[in-house]
C-alpha cells in the first residue's frame, strides 16, 4: 500500500530533551515535507526537500532541522524543543510539481 | 503577494441538503488547484487537482470546478460521513511549496 509512515503517533516530552519523528515514504517520491498544524494558524510548512541532499526553509523552520540522506526517509529533529513546539505534525510526499501531496497520520507532540 | 480564502469557515447542512465551498486564489502562474479532505487529528486526504479554467473533476457526492479566481466544491445531497474540513491548497509554476487555505468545517447532520 502506497503510504507516508510517521512515528511516534503521540509524543510527550520535557523541554530541552532531543527528540527526533521520523518519516518514510514507499512511493519513490522525490519531494517530502514537514507541517504543523495549530488551531486557527492552518498548516504551515517548516521544511522541504525537493530531494537526496536537497532541502529548503519553509515558513516555519526556527528550531527545527533535518536531512535527507536516502529519497524514502526525512527525519525532522526537534534539538531543544520547546513549549511552543506543542503541536500537530505532518509529513507529506508528492512525486513533482503538479501532484498532491500523500501525508503521513501525524504526530501528536506535546512539550511540557 | 500569493494567497487562498476559503468560505465560509463552517458549514452546518441537513443530510441531502446540496451546497457549494468556496476556493478564492491570488498566485502568480497557477501550476495546480487541490482540494482535500481531513478529519479531526488525521492527515490530509488528497481528493482532486485542477489545472485550468474550465476543468472539473467528480468523485462521488463531490464536484470541484475551477476558474481563474476561485475554486468551487459542490457536494450533491451531503450524508453524515461528509462531514470534515476541506482544504484547499495552490501552487505556482515557480516552485513546489503549496499555498494553503484555513479550510471549511462542514458538518452535515441526520
Amino acid at each position: 500500500e502506497a503510504q507516508v509512515t510517521q512515528n511516534p503517533r503521540y509524543l510527550i516530552t520535557v523541554t530541552g530533551k532531543k527528540l527526533t519523528v521520523t518519516c518514510s515514504q514507499n512511493m519513490n517520491h522525490e519531494y517530502m515535507s514537514w507541517y504543523r498544524q495549530d488551531p486557527g494558524l492552518g498548516l504551515r510548512q517548516i521544511y522541504y526537500s525537493m530531494n537526496v541532499e536537497v532541502t529548503d526553509k519553509g515558513d516555519v523552520p526556527e528550531g527545527y532541522k533535518v536531512s535527507r540522506k536516502e529519497k524514502r526517509n526525512f527525519p525532522l529533529i526537534l534539538e531543544s524543543p520547546s513549549p511552543n513546539q506543542t503541536s500537530l505534525y505532518f509529513c507529506a510526499s508528492s512525486s513533482g510539481t503538479g501532484y498532491g501531496y500523500t501525508f503521513g497520520s501525524g504526530t501528536r507532540l506535546t512539550v511540557v | 503577494e500569493d494567497q487562498v480564502t476559503q468560505s465560509p469557515e463552517a458549514l452546518r447542512l441537513q443530510e441531502g441538503e446540496s451546497s457549494s465551498l468556496n476556493c478564492s486564489y491570488t498566485v502568480s502562474g497557477l501550476r495546480g488547484l487541490f482540494w482535500y479532505r481531513q478529519d479531526p487529528g488525521k492527515g490530509p486526504e488528497f481528493l482532486f487537482t485542477l489545472y485550468s479554467a474550465g476543468e472539473e473533476k467528480e468523485k462521488e457526492r463531490l464536484k470541484a470546478t475551477l476558474t481563474k479566481k476561485e475554486s468551487f466544491l459542490h457536494i450533491t445531497a451531503p450524508k453524515p460521513e461528509d462531514s470534515a474540513t476541506y482544504l484547499c491548497a495552490v501552487q505556482a509554476d515557480s516552485n513546489y511549496q503549496l499555498i494553503w487555505g484555513a479550510g471549511t468545517k462542514l458538518i452535515i447532520k441526520p
